[in-house]
């Protein structure tokens, strides 16, 4: 089946610590993306990539860092800097015209212990 | 810029009954998507219905249906014979027909179905 596929589903940062948030799809879509959302709210663009080798920041960058090396795998790392990384994660993607919506991961849900 | 505005944070219903909830957006193109997304207490996003703006007939994808207005800028999501597996948050979001272009999404509406 293709699809999206987030890992893991709950991650656990101490203070001062980087961690990484894996998306892989097998759907030979180009764009991806990531999205945070709080709780009671909607979602806002972090990163997004819309081919191999290159992405682009979003509404709220700062503290995060992307990699877009292969054409499935689009990891997102929640840096120190992140004053505030407590937070569910989305990944996403659509095909090449994206008429038909993105398909979405089940998601991360990151909190600093 | 392009905006999507949910004025319902919340909405109730009975089980049964029919609930319709609104959706406002603000645009120059006249080439473009919408779409209606269910995010259940799983916090899976699932697509539940998409409208295209060049087509007049607006979509229909069993109990869930839209009113597009296309002049007054208003997609609003009718669920008839709510069930009890409804009860999520509602976005609705936009997008130009364009590849380089993202999801606009609005703030969403908690939809609680009453047994």
């Amino acid at each position: 089946d293709g699809g999206i596929t987030q890992s893991p589903k709950y991650l656990f940062r101490k203070e001062g610590q980087n961690v990484t948030l894996s998306c892989e799809q097998n759907l030979n879509h180009d764009a991806m993306y990531w999205y945070r959302q709080d709780p009671g709210q909607g979602l806002r663009l972090i990163y997004y990539s819309q081919i191999v080798n290159d992405f682009q920041k979003g509404d709220i960058a700062e503290g995060y860092s992307v990699s877009r090396e292969k054409k499935e795998s689009f990891p997102l790392t929640v840096t120190s800097a992140q004053k505030n990384p407590t937070a569910f994660y989305l990944c996403a993607t659509h095909d090449e015209l994206g008429s038909y919506g993105y398909t979405f991961g089940s998601g991360t849900r990151l909190t600093v212990v | 810029a392009q905006t999507v505005t949910q004025s319902q944070p919340e909405m109730s219903v009975q089980e049964a009954e029919t609930v319709t909830l609104s959706c406002t957006y603000d645009t120059s193109e006249s080439d473009y998507y919408l779409f209606w997304y269910k995010q259940p207490p799983s916090r899976q996003m699932i697509l539940v219905i998409r409208q295209e703006a060049y087509k007049q007939q607006n979509a229909t994808e069993n109990r869930f249906s839209v009113n597009f207005q296309k002049a007054a800028k208003s997609f609003s999501l009718k669920i008839s014979d709510s069930q009890l597996g409804d009860a999520a948050m509602y976005f609705c979001a936009y997008r130009i027909a364009d590849s380089n272009y993202q999801l606009i999404w609005g703030a969403g509406t908690k939809l609680i179905i009453k047994p």
